[in-house]
């Protein structure tokens, strides 16, 4: 079946302006990961979905960031008046079952976003 | 929260020999740890993993310790070829998966 698409694969954008990454999970996942991954470094985490529960936001590094779930499928995370420091390659995942159950991550290609 | 740190960053070997990579964690409920390769420009692919009540797991040419005392484990890969050639990353969840933590990354280059 289809994996964890996103979209766009590339966003170059002007410092001060919104952006928004898509996130469309593999089907019939109810857990939703957003991860940035800077050039050369690990995955740090921002944001978790899990079903209808609310969503765990302590990784979001400011108010700047923000994402949503629409449905318990796609997601949306939204950067608002980019900075230079934004730029990174943004990665979903989405994994199945409940928590407490060891079902794999799956990751999305990612977004590479670029603020001039 | 939780802190994982990998060691080393970049790993040089000659085809056919083993390669280990390191980690450790300090947050004790963490109690399930995904390895993940990279190839550059592409998604991170789960490769293996394991859980806290378990010691070590093995796949074919690659296993996974844990030493749940000390906070820390392991990838070891054994007659390493160039399409071992990658980025790992470790990572570290507590049990309701509500987020995941990444190591830093080892860069593994395998040469012919």
């Amino acid at each position: 079946g289809a994996g964890v698409s996103q979209s766009p694969s590339n966003k170059v954008t002007e410092k001060g302006k919104d952006v928004e990454l898509r996130c469309d999970p593999i089907s019939g996942h109810t857990a939703l990961y957003w991860y940035r991954q800077s050039l050369g470094q690990g995955l740090e985490f921002l944001i978790y979905f899990q079903g209808n529960s609310a969503p765990d936001k302590s990784g979001l590094p400011s108010d700047r960031f923000s994402a949503e779930r629409t449905g318990g499928s796609v997601s949306t995370l939204t950067i608002q008046r980019t900075q230079q420091e934004d730029s990174a390659v943004y990665l979903c995942a989405s994994r199945t079952g409940t928590r407490a159950s060891y079902n794999e991550q799956f990751f999305g290609p990612g977004t590479r976003l670029t603020v001039l | 929260g939780e802190n994982v740190e990998q060691h080393p960053s970049t790993l040089s070997v000659q085809e056919g020999d083993s390669a280990v990579i390191k980690c450790t964690y300090s947050d004790s409920a963490s109690n399930y740890f995904p390895w993940y390769k990279q190839e550059l420009g592409k998604r991170p692919q789960l490769i293996i993993d394991i859980r806290s009540n378990v010691g070590e797991k093995k796949d074919q040419r690659i296993a996974v310790t844990l030493n749940k005392t000390a906070k820390h484990f392991s990838l070891h890969i054994t007659e390493t070829q160039p399409e071992d050639s990658a980025v790992y990353f470790c990572a570290a969840t507590p049990y309701n998966f509500n987020k995941f933590y990444f190591g830093s990354g080892t860069k593994l280059n395998v040469k012919p």
